[in-house]
């Protein structure tokens, strides 16, 4: 176990639902992360927040909508996704975004998602 | 692209073989990571070697860096079926906007015969 958690493991959605992906982590960490990693791709960063705010919107189209509450929970929010939105959803958490020690990050399970 | 590249893509070994894997990437760097993927989960972080450093060691994981050919390998020895596995390396930059964002490979599929 890393310390990150996720649910669901596995989503399976229409084209119109509205869905949420939740993380947790449990390390005291400031900084979380959303990938997306899809078949023979490298993996795609998508959001970053550090200390709740967002510093990172990696030009993610608008039906992906994160949300940071607290340091401690990460959420995104799906809806009118298309079926290349298939893929694993992961979540990471690290010390800070610059923690000046190395970023290293820890990851959740993921969430399998597929559109159909 | 600031993404690193690792190579092979793909290797398939027998148990007690040592394993090899290589990474290239482009622009200069803080440090270099290296993680593994088992099939369908998340990824899990092995070693963070500084661009200061030349070789480290994890139990039978051996890293090394050379940042003027900015190329990192890892090396594991006496493998194992559990080392089955992809395993990615990435790479933070030390300047810019992207201080602190982590740059991913596509990985090399480690496959490992009892």
């Amino acid at each position: 176990e890393t310390g990150v958690t996720q649910t669901p493991r596995h989503l399976v959605m229409g084209m119109t639902n509205k869905k949420s992906l939740k993380c947790e982590q449990h390390l005291g960490h400031n900084a979380m992360y959303w990938y997306k990693q899809s078949a023979k791709k490298p993996l795609e960063l998508m959001f970053v927040y550090n200390f709740k705010e967002q510093t990172e919107n990696n030009s993610v189209p608008s039906r992906f909508s994160p949300e940071c509450p607290n340091s401690s929970h990460l959420f995104l929010h799906l809806h009118t996704l298309q079926p290349e939105d298939s893929a694993l959803y992961l979540c990471a958490s690290s010390l800070s975004r610059t923690s000046g020690r190395g970023n290293e990050q820890f990851f959740g399970p993921g969430t399998r998602l597929t559109v159909l | 692209s600031q993404q690193g590249e690792e190579d092979p893509q793909a290797l398939s070994i027998q148990e007690g073989e040592n394993a090899t894997m290589n990474c290239s990437y482009k622009t200069s760097i803080n440090n270099l990571q290296w993680y593994r993927q088992n099939s369908g989960r998340g990824l899990v972080h092995l070693i963070l070697i500084r661009s200061n450093e030349r070789e480290k060691h994890s139990g039978r994981l051996r890293v090394t860096l050379d940042t003027s050919k900015k190329s990192s390998s890892l090396l594991i020895t006496a493998s194992r079926a559990a080392d089955t596995a992809s395993y990615f390396c990435a790479t933070e930059p030390d300047r810019g906007s992207t201080l602190g964002r982590l740059y991913f490979g596509r990985g090399t599929q480690l496959t490992v015969w009892p």
